[in-house]
This record gives structure tokens, sequence and C-alpha cells, in this order.
């Protein structure tokens, strides 16, 4: 059964200091890994996408990277307005289904 | 202009009711979707049509019925509701089944009293 797992659970980092997201999966063959931002209230919205290991993605202070089994999203500098819940989510290369992980909950203090 | 809409945003209603949810997109993508999110945040896929076409059913009780009457729309109806059902239920549209990205609605907030 495909899983998705991501650590911590909660984050809380002073602004300015850089930080990393992990999210660990286990799949049979990966599709895709999709990362999202979800603001209270609010519903998920996209980030990234990577598709093979080796891959990198980057857009303002994140950047996403991806191995054989597990993403990291690496924070840099980030701000207050950074502050969410960040989650991973990700595609079988055998079917159509999605799963997310838990996702990773962000405070950044000013 | 909204990518995805849902309505209503927010839903209370009493045990034992009939309810639906209304999603819209105008994003002219093919596969629709709706993922309910329990009280712990956790997002879990209940359905998805690809071009007006059931194409996910996930373990949900037969008490919810989507139905899609064209591209663009994709509603929720639940019978006889019940107090567990009580969560936050997505919508959510990506260009094709495989391999894209979702944009995701604003959340209907279902409490079942």
């Amino acid at each position: 059964e495909d899983q998705v797992t991501q650590s911590p659970e909660a984050l809380r980092l002073q602004e300015g200091e850089s930080s990393s997201l992990n999210c660990s999966y286990t799949v049979s063959g990966l599709r895709g890994l999709f990362w999202y931002r979800q603001d209270p209230g609010k519903g998920p919205e996209f980030l990234f996408t990577l598709y093979s290991a080796g891959e990198e993605k980057e857009k303002e202070r994140l950047k996403a990277t991806l191995t054989k089994k597990e993403s990291f999203l690496h924070i840099t500098a980030p701000k207050p307005e950074d502050s969410a819940t960040y989650l991973c989510a990700v595609q079988a290369a055998y079917g159509q289904n999605f799963v997310f992980g838990p996702g990773t909950r962000l405070s950044v203090l000013p | 202009d909204t990518a995805v809409s849902q309505t209503p945003k927010y839903l209370v209603t009493q045990m034992g009711n009939d309810k639906s949810i209304k999603c819209e997109q105008n994003l002219g993508h093919d596969t629709m979707y709706w993922y309910k999110q329990d009280s712990k945040k956790f997002l879990k896929i209940m359905f998805s049509y690809n071009n007006k076409e059931l194409i996910i059913n996930e373990t949900v009780p037969n008490r919810f019925s989507p139905k899609s009457p064209d591209k663009a729309h994709l509603n929720l109806h639940i019978n006889s509701l019940e107090l567990g059902d009580s969560a936050v239920y997505f919508c959510a549209s990506s260009q094709s089944p495989t391999g894209y990205e979702q944009y995701f609605g604003p959340g209907t907030r279902l409490t079942v009293t």
C-alpha cells in the first residue's frame, strides 16, 4: 500500500532561519511527487511537481528535491508569510490515486 | 476569476438529513476530484471523474454519491448524514488523471449535529 509520512509534524523558525521539511514515501513506482501549501481555512495551493530522483525545483525561498525514497522542501531565509501547513502527495506509476501525507505545520516568527 | 469554486462554504445540518455540495472549475480541466479532510487535517481522496466518467471510487459509504453533469462540474450528494461525516470537503481539478498537479477549491465545512 502506498504511504506518505512527513516530518517534523510542526516546526517553529525565526525569520531568516533556514530549514528543511521531509516527505518520505513508499510506492511501487513513482509517477509524481507533489508539494502543496495550505493556509488555515483554505484549500491546498500547488507548489511543485517532481517526477524523478535527482530532480530539483525552485520558487522564491522554496526549493524541492527528490530521491528514490524521500523529498525535501528547503526553505531559505523564511519570512512570516511562509507560515502554513506544507503537504506532500504521491501518485503511483500504476494508478491514478493520490496519497497525501499528514503535513508539516510551519510557523515563522518575526 | 475563481478557478475552482464550491458552494456552500459552510453547511450545518442534523443527523439523518440529505445535503449536496456543488463544485465548478473554469480551468478547462478534464479531471475533477472530491477529497475529505478530517479533524486531524488528513486529506483523503474520495472520488475522481475524468471527462464525466468515474475513475476513482475509494472506500466510501454508499451514502455518498458523486455526479458530474459535465466536465466543469462535480457535485457530491450525501444521504442520511452521520456525525462522522463532519469534515471539510474539498473539490479539485487537474488537466488529466495522471502526472498533473491538482487545483483545489476553498472547501466546504460540513458540521453534522
